[in-house]
């Protein structure tokens, strides 16, 4: 069975500063791993996808990259600001179905 | 083009109750994907559908069913509604039956009293 980890649960940090959230996964066998962001109450936007045989997706100040060996993805996250105020969600895709992490949320102080 | 839509936005039901909630694809996807997401946790599958097919299933009790209707929409029911049932329940659509690219609506906000 396919488990997901984030790691940490929860970060702040000071407007401006570079972070990196953690996800590792315990099945290699994946199709694709995707990043998506949560507002509370809301629904899921996708930020970042990398297939399987990929290492890593760039978009504007994200870049996501992809260990399948070794079952681990980083999202970096440059120069944060305010609005990047979120649950970020890791999900690796296998046969019909997402695996989801529970979430790390992120707090952009000003 | 219109994304992911789900009615209603809220729902609040009591114990025992059925409850259907409705989502419609983005044009051209013909997947359909439900998920339940439990406060402060990540959201959990529970059907995949496409062309009208069941092509997954989550570990979920009976209770909860969906269909697929010809024009790609879904509806998911949960019977016999338990507290534990209180959930932001999504929906997500793909062009494939393979999950590529997931589209998810904004969820429907099950609360069971």
């Amino acid at each position: 069975k396919q488990e997901v980890t984030q790691i940490p649960a929860a970060l702040s940090v000071p407007e401006g500063e570079n972070l990196v959230l953690n996800c590792s996964f315990t099945d290699s066998a994946i199709y694709n791993l995707q990043w998506f962001r949560q507002d509370p109450g809301k629904g899921l936007t996708s930020l970042l996808l990398i297939q399987s045989s990929q290492r890593e997706q760039t978009s504007g100040r994200l870049n996501a990259s992809l260990d399948k060996s070794s079952g681990r993805s980083t999202l970096y996250i440059a120069a944060s600001q305010p609005g990047d105020s979120a649950t970020y969600l890791c999900a690796v895709t296998s046969g019909s179905r997402l695996t989801f992490g529970e979430g790390t949320q992120l707090t952009v102080n000003p | 083009d219109a994304g992911v839509t789900q009615s209603p936005t809220h729902l609040i039901k009591t114990r025992g109750q059925h409850v259907t909630l409705r989502c419609s694809p983005i044009s051209g996807h013909k997947s359909v994907s439900w998920y339940q997401q439990v406060l402060g946790q990540g959201p959990q599958f529970i059907f995949q559908y496409y062309e009208k097919e069941e092509r997954g299933r989550g570990n979920f009790p009976d209770r909860f069913s969906a269909r697929q209707f010809p024009n790609y929409s879904s509806e998911l029911n949960v019977n016999a509604l338990l507290l534990g049932d209180s959930a932001l329940y999504l929906c997500a659509s793909s062009v494939q039956g393979r999950v590529e690219k997931l589209f998810f609506g904004s969820g429907t906000q099950l609360s069971v009293l």
